[in-house]
């Protein structure tokens, strides 16, 4: 069965940074491109970043580039999300995702979500 | 960046009827397409790819059709589990870009 969990979210001041994690299990972790995807209170989806499989190739948004880090180790079928340099903005649920084909970009599993609340 | 736009913004639907939902694209996305059902407090749920494919385990009453820019989602009869909040969501063009939803509520 395919499992994905987030943690590491929190209430964080403006300015700070959190590091979000994500365990993933039951499919071949190593094969597959991972995603963060985030949702501000009461608002829509919004994709947040991308990373290959292998790792070598990662993916912003605009609002977050040079901010967020993007990273993974296939040894311990983790993908992580460093957030720097936090804005009131960023408040949003965290979610993992996993594309439903290794490269793909829509998704079928998603973790429950982390919430990350900026604010002092 | 494609624009997507959902409408309505909310549908009020009474149980056993038929609800239809719209999904419009700033630019031709082909046929890829997908929608997700999230449900308060829960993730999003990938219900139809490639603009018309279920996902296996999703009831047939869920469909999808169109292509290019112009989407639809029906849900035959509405069961009391169907009312949620409903996405579109193009990744024809890089960044995946999501619409802003839709909601179904009980009439």
């Amino acid at each position: 069965e395919v499992q994905v969990l987030e943690s590491g979210g929190g209430l964080v001041q403006p300015g700070g940074s959190l590091r979000l994690s994500c365990a993933a299990s039951g499919f071949s972790f190593g094969l597959y491109d991972m995603r963060w995807v985030r949702q501000a209170p009461g608002k829509g989806l919004e994709w947040v970043s991308s990373i290959s499989a292998s790792g070598d190739k990662t993916y912003y948004t605009d609002s977050v580039r040079g901010r967020f880090t993007i990273s993974r180790d296939n040894a311990k079928n983790t993908v992580s999300l460093q957030l720097n340099s936090l804005r009131a903005e960023d408040t949003a649920v965290y979610y993992c995702a996993k594309p439903h084909f290794p490269s793909g970009n829509y998704f079928d599993y998603w973790g429950p979500g982390t919430l990350v609340t900026v604010s002092s | 960046e494609i624009v997507m736009t959902q409408s309505p913004a909310t549908l009020s639907v009474s149980p056993g009827e038929r609800a239809t939902l719209s999904c419009r694209a700033s630019q031709s996305v082909s046929l890829n397409l997908a929608w997700y059902q999230q449900k308060p407090g829960r993730a999003p749920r990938l219900l139809i790819y490639t603009a018309s494919t279920r996902v296996t385990g999703i009831p047939v009453r869920f469909s999808g059709s169109g292509s290019g820019t112009e989407f639809t989602l029906t849900i035959a009869s509405l069961q009391s589990e169907d009312f949620a909040i409903y996405y579109c969501q193009q990744y024809d063009e890089w960044p995946p870009t999501f619409g802003q939803g839709t909601k179904v509520e009980i009439k």
